[in-house]
């Protein structure tokens, strides 16, 4: 049972370039939910797509946006990047309506840096 | 506003020896709680959870964790550390009592483990 599998693992861009990070959940699950966890801190909330659907967004700008396809895979994409942008982004897949109390499986991470 | 504090940055402990790690959370209603745990290169993994009813749980890898109410606390614990413990726990929190469904996360605590 493949868990939740993100490209690419590493990736570098320079300043005002745009990325596009993917994202393929757990089998069976239908909600996707994307982190930013800079060295040395915890993962922080970017947004949660179900149903198509960006539900709830946490404090980043429109610099980024998201899309899930009817397959439950998502991509997120990043534009102008900037310096601060360099961090893992970390896909998580769970399952419901209500993904509160719903257990998060995360995958491995795709490292970006910004030159 | 709900938060997730994990006061130890660091903790360093011998191989063998007792583990605890420290977990407050400010949240008004009683939360979902979480631990993972993170190795170098790696996702989060789920360690153990807390939804309701006996206020100590189990986990993988011979991890437990006690909620207490009155202290707004989660400490995770292991009775004997082995060496593959070293890794980055976070305590989590979820959902939020804007009736959201993000899981929000501690800064973590990094454990190395001695020989």
């Amino acid at each position: 049972d493949a868990g939740v599998t993100q490209s690419p693992t590493h990736l570098i861009k320079t300043r005002g370039q745009q990325v596009t990070l993917r994202c393929s959940p757990k089998s069976g699950h239908d909600t996707v939910s994307w982190y930013q966890q800079a060295l040395g801190q915890g993962p922080q909330f970017i947004f949660q797509y179900y149903e198509e659907e960006e539900r709830q967004r946490g404090n980043f700008p429109d610099r980024f946006s998201g899309h899930q396809f009817p397959n439950y895979s998502s991509e997120l994409n990043v534009n102008a990047l900037l310096l601060g942008d360099s961090a893992l982004y970390l896909c998580a897949s769970s399952l419901g309506r209500f993904s509160g109390a719903n257990v998060l499986t995360f995958g491995a991470g795709s490292r970006l840096t910004v030159l | 506003a709900q938060s997730v504090t994990q006061p130890d940055i660091h903790i360093t402990v011998s191989e063998g020896a007792s583990l605890e790690l420290r977990c407050n959370y400010s949240y008004g209603a009683t939360p979902y709680l979480f631990w993972y745990v993170q190795s170098p290169g790696q996702g989060l993994q789920l360690l153990l959870k807390y939804f309701s009813g006996d206020t100590l749980v189990q986990g993988i890898k011979g991890f437990e964790a006690e909620f207490k109410r009155s202290q707004s606390s989660f400490n995770l614990r292991k009775p004997s550390v082995h060496w593959s413990d070293a890794a980055e726990y976070f305590c989590a929190v979820g959902p939020l009592e804007d009736g959201g469904f993000k899981t929000i996360f501690g800064a973590g605590t990094r454990l190395f483990v001695k020989a």
